[in-house]
């Protein structure tokens, strides 16, 4: 159980134009939803969290504006690159929590998203 | 955010020895996780420890929760070559609500 997709899991897009990525919990309904950027040889940096119904909570330095968070059910979170450029070509992964259960909000992560802008 | 530093940043070992990477933080955790990262996928859970001086095993990986609460230690015996990835430890927020991740350090496994 507890299992996340994406999708796409790669797209390429010319510059200016946007893309949209799809997180999906499978088998529970997600009551939070992580959004998650990572370049080589990097780790993962938090963007933004999102509750369902509710406007997601974007880190400093990330451009809501820019990156736009829907997450409109209890089983699907999407993320907007809107007016994409080379500099966001990178690998967006989510994850999604569900009811906690322990001293955390254990995350189950999907496979990501390779973006390329061209 | 808090910082969790990895070290060592990349190991290259022969098939079948051991491993042991660790995870320093500057601020305590009462949790530490192990995440494994394969190539172009997202970090899978490996092990998750919950309070100081915990020993815990998950096959041939054995994971530490440091004493002093601020490092945690992960080993891993007669590697393979599919322990081939990057390993991240991470840390929940004091609220539980997110997670700070580890800078990763990467292992190649040479058969």
């Amino acid at each position: 159980g507890a299992v996340v997709s994406q999708h796409p899991s790669w797209v390429i897009c010319k510059s200016g134009t946007s893309v949209k990525i799809e997180c999906r919990s499978l088998d529970f309904q997600a009551t939070t939803m992580f959004w998650y950027r990572q370049f080589p040889k990097q780790s993962l940096m938090l963007m933004a969290t999102s509750n369902e119904g509710s406007k997601a909570t974007y880190e400093q330095g990330v451009e809501k504006d820019k990156f736009l968070i829907n997450h409109a059910s209890l089983t699907l979170s999407t993320l907007t690159v809107t007016s994409a450029h080379p500099e966001d070509s990178s690998f967006y992964i989510c994850s999604a929590s569900r009811d906690r259960r322990s001293s955390y909000n254990e995350q189950f992560f999907g496979p990501g998203t390779r973006l390329t802008v061209l | 955010g808090q910082q969790l530093n990895q070290s060592p940043q990349s190991m290259f070992i022969q098939e079948g020895e051991d491993v042991s990477m660790n995870c320093t933080s500057s601020s305590i955790f009462n949790t530490w996780l192990w995440y494994k990262q394969d190539p172009g996928e997202g970090p899978v859970l490996l092990i998750a420890l919950y309070k100081a001086g915990e020993l815990t095993s998950n096959g041939r990986l054995t994971a530490q929760f440091g004493i002093t609460r601020k490092d945690s230690f992960l080993n891993i015996s007669a590697s393979i070559p599919s322990d081939v990835g990057i390993y991240f430890c991470a840390g929940p927020s004091f609220t539980g609500n997110q997670f700070y991740f580890g800078t990763g350090t990467s292992l190649t496994v040479i058969p």
